[in-house]
């Protein structure tokens, strides 16, 4: 069954460290993986999308890395601003079956100052 | 542009009542979806449109009807809420071509939080 599971369900760091945010797919066939940014109260707002051939994806402070090999991802944030504070989900894309997109349950991040 | 619009945001039904969840976007998508989220799960497609006049079913169909007679609209149709129907419900559009296989992400609109008692 294709799945997207997510590593920690949750976390809290202060103000101006970094963190990692892990994410293993067993979805087959792959077109490309997303991560996405949920505000409280708010829709999922998307970060990047990496498709097969990319290893390394950044938007501003946000890293996203895949290893299509290993089916992981990780999104590295720097610097972390109180602004982080959200849920990050993984999103990954095939292209055949009825759900051609699979969520994960994501990441519930706290920057606390 | 407005982007996807969601109407009302939030909403208190009794089991057994109907109501429609409205979904308008403005960027010309073809592609419009429905989800539920809830706790401790991933989002869930309820139902797809991918041009005006034609929708197929997703995951979790049951109890909901969709219609898209215009590019812009897509309402959700509860028939008969049920408290299992109790959930926040996203409306996402893109264009079609980009879904699954392109680089142009869904647009979210912000929910309607339902309660159905």
């Amino acid at each position: 069954k294709n799945q997207v599971e997510q590593s920690p369900q949750s976390l809290i760091i202060l103000e101006g460290k970094n963190c990692t945010l892990q994410c293993n797919y067993t979805v087959s066939p792959f077109s490309n993986l997303r991560w996405y940014k949920q505000d409280t109260g708010r829709g999922p707002v998307s970060l990047t999308i990496m498709t097969f051939s990319e290893n390394t994806k950044s938007n501003g402070r946000y890293t996203a890395t895949l290893d299509a090999d290993t089916k992981q991802s990780s999104l590295h944030i720097t610097a972390s601003q109180l602004s982080d504070s959200a849920s990050y989900i993984c999103v990954v894309s095939s292209p055949r079956g009825t759900d051609k997109l699979i969520f994960g349950t994501g990441t519930r991040l706290q920057v606390f100052p | 542009n407005a982007g996807v619009t969601q109407t009302p945001k939030f909403q208190v039904l009794k089991t057994g009542q109907s109501m429609t969840l409205q979904c308008a976007q403005d960027m010309n998508h073809e592609y419009m979806s429905w989800y539920r989220q809830d706790p401790g799960m991933g989002l869930r497609l309820i139902h797809y449109s991918v041009g005006a006049g034609i929708t197929d079913q997703g995951e979790v169909p049951n109890g909901y009807n969709v219609s898209r007679s215009t590019t812009e609209d897509f309402p959700l149709r509860l028939l008969s809420a049920a408290p299992s129907q109790t959930s926040v419900y996203f409306c996402a559009s893109s264009y079609y071509s980009q879904v699954p296989r392109g680089n142009s992400p869904l647009h979210f609109g912000n929910g309607t939080r339902l309660t159905v008692t």
